[in-house]
């Protein structure tokens, strides 16, 4: 079955620290991964995918068949990256997402 | 630019009482999604249009269920009657399916309450 997975509900770091947050998936085919950010009273949006291999806002995010992992990275975090996160799996060549339960990012002072 | 553009924001009804939400797309996108998210969860796709041809339905509980895509732009998600359950945020996206990079794009979305 196809599923993704964040274990991770509430992670709390202070501001500077370096911070990841996990993605596990499952899925038969090649898969494409996509993180995306929901801001307090702002709608959902994408942050990165992983075709990209690009740095947002200073995230990072690389996939890791043998692991099943897309996991995010931050190497200084800041108190505007507090958000909830969401990882994102495409289904097949149509579009459909599949995404995990999400992780609430808190960056403290 | 609006992007993804849903209403009603916020709605409270009875249980067994209908209920139905509004989405206007970004223009020019041809393919439009509906999504639900219940507290604590990701967003779950209920159904995908393609342009006004629904192509995939297969999670909409078809039997209190339905949405229409007319002239392949706006859509309505409709509920009859409304459970309990069906508690949650209701959320549009829109894609444009001809670019390098085929980005969805959310609205605000609808929370809905069932008393």
């Amino acid at each position: 079955a196809q599923r993704v997975t964040q274990p991770e509900k509430l992670l709390s770091v202070f501001k500077g620290a370096p911070v990841e947050l996990k993605c596990n998936y499952s899925y038969s085919g090649s898969p494409e991964l996509f993180w995306y950010v929901q801001y307090s009273r702002q709608r959902l949006q994408l942050l990165l995918r992983h075709i990209s291999r690009e740095s947002i806002k200073g995230f990072t995010a690389d996939l890791n068949k043998g692991e099943t992992s897309f996991h995010l990275k931050k190497p200084f975090a800041q108190e505007e990256d507090s958000a909830m996160y969401y990882c994102a799996l495409k289904r097949g060549s149509q579009g459909n997402l599949i995404f995990g339960k999400g992780t609430k990012l808190s960056v403290k002072p | 630019e609006a992007g993804v553009v849903q209403s009603p924001r916020y709605k409270i009804i009875e249980k067994k009482q209908p209920v139905a939400f509004w989405c206007n797309p970004i223009s020019g996108h041809n393919t439009l999604y509906w999504y639900r998210q219940n507290l604590g969860q990701g967003p779950e796709l209920l159904i995908r249009y393609e342009n006004e041809e629904a192509v995939d339905d297969s999670q909409l509980p078809k039997d209190r269920f339905s949405a229409e895509r007319l002239k392949g732009v706006d859509s309505t998600l409709k509920i009859q009657p409304a459970e309990l359950g069906d508690s949650a945020v209701y959320l549009c996206a829109s894609r444009w399916t001809g670019g390098v990079q085929e980005t969805q794009y959310f609205g605000p979305g609808t929370r809905l309450l069932v008393l």
